[in-house]
């Protein structure tokens, strides 16, 4: 099974800053069609998740363009340009490469300092 | 504009079933690989199984095989999971998410959660 580690597990951020969780994976997630299938999930408290990127770096329709994803091979990166209130949540990445299973990782917690 | 709407909260004894509904509405089932992810009290998520978009074959998570079933009825465009022999431990909230087979999208869309909980 791929595992997939995150880091930090914890975010305290100032409104206005930005902010970057890392994400990576045992082993590479580039499919054998050339495509790496690794999803950025947002789940704010109280609320069922919502992709926000979806193979690496493109974004979900609706999702704010402070939101962006970077990466290749086994490490990938969500950053937020400039935090807002309503960033506050769990942040999960997730690969569909290599599965079953697919797999999570254990989340980040973005709160405000 | 595509929705899945699932079934209600549901209390059960450690031992008992339960089945968990979702129903696509603004598109058909069939147009989805319908998945199942859940997530306990506090905790991360995590896949349960779903159909493979490839050949249509439901695949579960090692965890849950041999107590999970996911079926479906295109009639109705829901989909349905079945988990048996609940302990503590399946107290989860239970979310539905599909592959889109005509875009390859995957988990763009998410139902609204069933919280199931198990106890005595």
């Amino acid at each position: 099974d791929v595992v997939m580690t995150q880091s930090p597990l914890s975010l305290p951020v100032t409104l206005g800053q930005p902010a970057s969780i890392s994400c990576r994976s045992s082993q590479s997630l580039v499919h054998s069609d050339g495509s790496i299938y690794l999803n950025w999930i947002q789940q704010r408290p109280g609320q069922s998740p919502r992709r926000l990127i979806y193979k690496v770096s493109n974004r979900d329709s609706g999702v704010p363009d402070r939101f962006s994803g970077s990466g290749s091979g086994t490490d990938f990166t969500l950053k937020i340009s400039r935090v807002e209130a309503e960033d506050v949540g769990v942040y999960y990445c997730m690969q569909g490469t290599h599965w079953p299973p697919l797999t999570f990782g254990p989340g980040t917690k973005v709160e405000i300092k | 504009q595509v929705q899945l709407v699932q079934s209600g909260a549901e209390v059960r004894e450690p031992g008992a079933s339960v089945k968990v509904s979702c129903k696509v509405s603004g598109n058909t089932l069939t147009k989805f690989s319908m998945h199942w992810v859940r997530q306990a009290p506090g905790k991360g998520l995590e896949w349960m199984g779903g159909v493979d978009p490839a050949d249509g074959e439901t695949i579960y998570a090692q965890k849950f095989q041999g107590r999970v079933t996911m079926t479906e009825d295109t009639s109705i465009d829901t989909a349905y999971m079945e988990l048996t022999s609940l302990r503590s431990e399946d107290t989860a909230m239970y979310f539905c998410s599909p592959v889109d087979l005509t875009t390859g999208d995957t988990f763009h869309i998410w139902g609204q959660g069933t919280m199931v909980t198990v106890s005595s």
